[in-house]
């Protein structure tokens, strides 16, 4: 079992819509979560990050974290051609500097 | 905005030789880190460095060496390329970033390697 898993995708979605998108870890001692987008042949930018259960909010971004499920996800509101990327979960446990990343969910927001 | 630069940002050259990527950063990160990634593929871990003459390898067994002899940079050498090592070669660090309490791990840019 890898410690963090993606659903590759690609997840395709209409312009407009809502885009779920999951992710699940391993390491109950996991304390810091990260979602990154990245474009073909880009380098990963971080978009949001999340410490507590529940859901936080960054304009059309919301992150959720449940702990106790071991899962994150992150919620894109009205989606747009231009959020079509691979969306990278990370992991971080407790006060160590690696993080651990998924595989990367593949996002297709379609006209 | 994170400050993290890597040169070249594209390299194509023959098997065989010796090349070093480079990577610099000028935010007085510790924790810098070098991934490999192949197109649609993940994100790899090949090696790592906590601070000054501190290296270490990572989760993927890689043939290139690193060396931090200043925190700033942090560069890897492939001693004789191969076209096996054609890939994304992507440098991050982590630190203290605006609004957030927490360290966050910034990218460079990346480097396209092609060996034919």
């Amino acid at each position: 079992q890898k410690e963090v898993e993606q659903n590759s995708g690609p997840l395709s979605v209409p312009e407009g819509a809502i885009a779920s998108l999951n992710c699940t870890y391993s390491d109950r001692g996991s304390q810091s979560f990260f979602w990154y987008r990245q474009y073909s042949g880009k380098s990963p930018e971080l978009i949001m990050f999340i410490y507590s259960n529940g859901d936080k909010e960054d304009g059309r971004f919301t992150a959720q974290l449940n702990k106790a499920s071991q899962y994150v996800s992150l919620l894109i509101r009205d989606s747009q051609p231009s959020d079509s990327a691979t969306y990278l979960c990370a992991v971080r446990a407790g006060t160590a500097s690696k993080l651990t990343f998924g595989t990367g969910t593949r996002l297709q927001v379609t006209l | 905005e994170a400050d993290i630069y890597q040169t070249p940002r594209y390299l194509v050259i023959g098997t065989g030789k010796k090349i070093t990527l480079e990577c610099s950063q000028t935010m007085g990160h510790d924790k810098m880190y070098w991934y490999q990634q192949d197109p649609g593929m993940e994100l790899h871990l090949i090696h790592y460095s906590y601070g000054v003459n501190s290296t270490e390898k990572g989760d993927l067994s890689s043939e290139s060496t690193v060396s931090r002899i200043r925190t700033e940079h942090f560069p890897l050498t492939l001693e004789s390329a191969r076209p096996s090592h054609t890939s994304q070669y992507l440098c991050a660090s982590i630190g203290l970033a605006g609004g957030n309490p927490y360290n966050e791990q910034f990218f460079g840019p990346g480097t396209r390697l092609t060996v034919l």
